[in-house]
């Protein structure tokens, strides 16, 4: 079945930086890849997806890049704010048997000091 | 913005009581998840369904069982608790499509096993 990997488990950014997070995974036959925050006390939600077709998407301060050679993927927020500060989870989704199933990656706890 | 309850937000109940988790979605979503997020974070499958009378088991064994009788409702049961149950359990669920749809998630039951 799919792995992800992600990394940093924890991330730490002044007020207006950037922030990075990376995902591996392992199947290849992996072709989407969703990314959710999750403030306290509340369940994930979605903020960006990409599929495997596409390189690269935006919106507004957060993009995801895919390398699908690599098999990895990027979660970027531009000019953080304080209200970023929450805890940030990539995944992917298998095509074949396992339809509809995301594989979650250990999430990283992201904060963002004014 | 998903459309996803879960009750009770939290619950503390002593060793050996019977438990249901309630999930309910008024999207008309075919397919349901149940997560199970320990205290690292990492969110793991225990268990989904792609529709009326389909459940199957998930990447993570757990000692709960679920049932779906109605589109809108998966309720997640414990037939006997023990502390080893304490966790935070998540509900999601996700429209069937011809491309990938994401999962969209309720804001959990914390639940302490005594």
């Amino acid at each position: 079945g799919e792995n992800v990997e992600q990394h940093p488990s924890t991330l730490s950014v002044q007020e207006g930086d950037s922030a990075v997070i990376k995902c591996t995974y392992s199947d290849s036959a992996s072709n989407y890849f969703p990314w959710y925050k999750q403030e306290l006390g509340k369940g994930p939600q979605l903020i960006i997806d990409i599929r495997s077709n596409v390189g690269e998407k935006k919106d507004q301060r957060i993009a995801v890049t895919l390398n699908k050679t690599a098999k990895h993927f990027s979660l970027h927020i531009t000019e953080t704010q304080p209200e970023d500060s929450a805890v940030y989870f990539c995944a992917g989704r298998s095509g074949g048997t396992s339809y509809g199933k995301l594989t979650f990656g250990q999430g990283t706890i992201l904060t963002v000091h004014p | 913005e998903a459309d996803i309850y879960q009750t009770p937000r939290y619950l503390v109940i002593g060793t050996g009581k019977k438990i249901t988790l309630e999930c309910s979605q008024t999207m008309g979503h075919d397919k349901m998840y149940w997560y199970q997020q320990d205290p690292g974070m990492e969110l793991h499958l225990i268990h989904y369904s792609y529709g009326v009378n389909s459940t199957e088991k998930g990447d993570l064994s757990s000692e709960s069982t679920v049932s779906r009788i109605r589109t809108e409702h998966f309720p997640l049961t414990l037939e006997s608790a023990r502390p080893s149950h304490t966790s935070q359990y998540l509900c999601a669920s996700s429209e069937t499509g011809v491309s990938d749809q994401p999962q969209h998630f309720g804001d959990g039951t914390r639940l302490s096993i005594l």
